[in-house]
């Protein structure tokens, strides 16, 4: 089973709502990704949690918040975003150490109105 | 900083023909993956190259990696249209950062 799961699909969301995006995998992987993806863009690293713990933060603005409660969920916690933070957004994990790709889930359609 | 470019970042080629897609970067590394994005998907692995002189095949595609050139290949032999998507090379830093090129949009022609 190489599935991450991520919810939800689709989301329109005002500038001064809070919302979250999450994601999960069950095949034991230790490292967990935010990526987010403009249209005809490569995906753009947000975020990495290794073992849970935040290792990679590239310099994200504070309205993004990342979370991750235990080994196999992460959060993106979302809070007075503009419209140019709609995109579309990827989580994806791996087992670490170099020795495998990362698995991306099906991702969030972000919509900021 | 870390760059990985690809090219052509567009190639429309015609079905049956040959083409190799080239992704260079900037650092060393000897870990790098292809995926392919289909339009509003999300992104498939396709291939893992692990070492200099890495070459891994599936169906119409064939990938290779030349870590001390810091390239690598993406080989279409005899396109079809169902190949049409976009392909991202993905260089692995080591330190649980994977870093995309900046994809190569193939369109085959029927």
């Amino acid at each position: 089973d190489t599935e991450v799961t991520q919810t939800p699909k689709h989301l329109v969301m005002g500038m001064t709502n809070k919302k979250s995006l999450k994601c999960e995998q069950h095949m034991g992987h230790r490292a967990m990704y935010w990526y987010k993806q403009k249209a005809k863009k490569p995906p753009e690293l947000m975020f990495v949690y290794s073992y849970e713990k935040l290792s990679i933060n590239e310099s994200v603005p504070s309205r993004f918040s990342p979370e991750c409660p235990n080994s196999s969920l992460l959060n993106l916690h979302l809070h007075a975003l503009q419209p140019e933070d709609s995109a579309l957004y990827l989580c994806a994990s791996s087992q670490g150490g170099g020795t495998t790709e990362a698995f991306f889930g099906q991702g969030t359609r972000l919509t900021v109105v | 900083e870390l760059k990985v470019e690809q090219n052509p970042l567009f190639l429309s080629m015609q079905e049956g023909k040959n083409y190799t897609i080239y992704c260079n970067y900037s650092t060393t590394s000897d870990r790098l993956y292809w995926y392919r994005q289909d339009p509003g998907k999300s992104l498939e692995s396709l291939f893992v190259l692990l070492s200099n002189g890495a070459v891994k095949q599936e169906g119409r595609l064939m990938a290779s990696l030349d870590t001390k050139a810091r390239l690598s290949t993406l080989h279409i032999t005899a396109a079809v249209h169902d190949l049409s998507a976009t392909y991202f090379c993905a260089v692995d830093t080591g330190t649980y950062k994977y870093i995309f090129g900046t994809g190569t949009r193939l369109k085959v022609l029927a």
